[in-house]
């Protein structure tokens, strides 16, 4: 079954700053690859996904991921966050089932 | 449309007893999912359901049995509780279309403490 590693646990910007989180899975065939969100109190939420084609994703709320294939790796990232997007963020790869990363709390400053 | 209804929100259990988690969806969803949420963790899948009438093991399946007891339903059972499992469990389901599993939707989540 595949793995899915999140190398950020914690990362903190200031408002305006540009993001990208890191997500690499171990998986070698076909999957599904997706990016939750998680604010505080709620449960998650769904920001983009990739099934195939364009590897380049557009998601809600101004974010994107990019499917690189030869590096395992489908990183977020946003050009200038707000302080709404202080949440935590969670890459998620399906094959059959649906693993996830461990998360990335993004803590933003105003 | 009520969506993936979860109960209980909330349990106390002491270590030894039993309970099971019911999960039912209103979406005429073929998969059924339950996690377990963790600090420092993230979800972590238990056990999981691709369609109805079968059930396979996901990351952490020791302690745990499920049911899927038809294409609406999905249980997790705890036999014999041990505070290891105090946690906040996720029931959550999705559609599968065209081999694409299709976004998961959660239930709001029950908070077990095992004392």
């Amino acid at each position: 079954a595949q793995s899915v590693s999140q190398h950020n646990h914690h990362v903190i910007l200031s408002e305006a700053a540009s993001l990208e989180l890191g997500c690499n899975y171990s998986y070698g065939g076909t999957v599904n690859l997706f990016w939750y969100v998680q604010y505080p109190g709620q449960h998650l939420q769904l920001l983009l996904k990739y099934f195939s084609g364009d590897p380049l994703v557009k998601g809600i709320k101004g974010f994107e991921a990019e499917f690189i294939k030869s590096k395992f790796s489908f990183n977020l990232r946003k050009p200038s966050v707000q302080w709404s997007d202080t949440a935590e963020y969670f890459c998620a790869v399906s094959d059959g089932d649906m693993r996830f990363g461990a998360g990335t709390r993004l803590t933003v400053k105003p | 449309n009520a969506g993936v209804t979860q109960t209980p929100k909330f349990q106390v259990l002491k270590t030894g007893q039993s309970m099971t988690l019911q999960c039912a969806q209103d979406m005429n969803h073929n998969s059924m999912y339950w996690y377990r949420q963790d600090p420092g963790m993230g979800l972590r899948l238990i056990y999981y359901s691709a369609s109805e009438g079968t059930t396979d093991k996901g990351e952490v399946p020791n302690g745990y049995n499920v049911s899927r007891l038809n294409k609406r339903e999905f249980s997790l059972r705890l036999e014999s509780a041990a505070p290891s499992q105090t946690s906040v469990y996720f029931c959550a389901s999705s559609m599968q279309v065209q081999g694409n599993n299709e976004k998961l939707f959660f239930g709001s989540g029950t908070q077990l403490s095992v004392l």
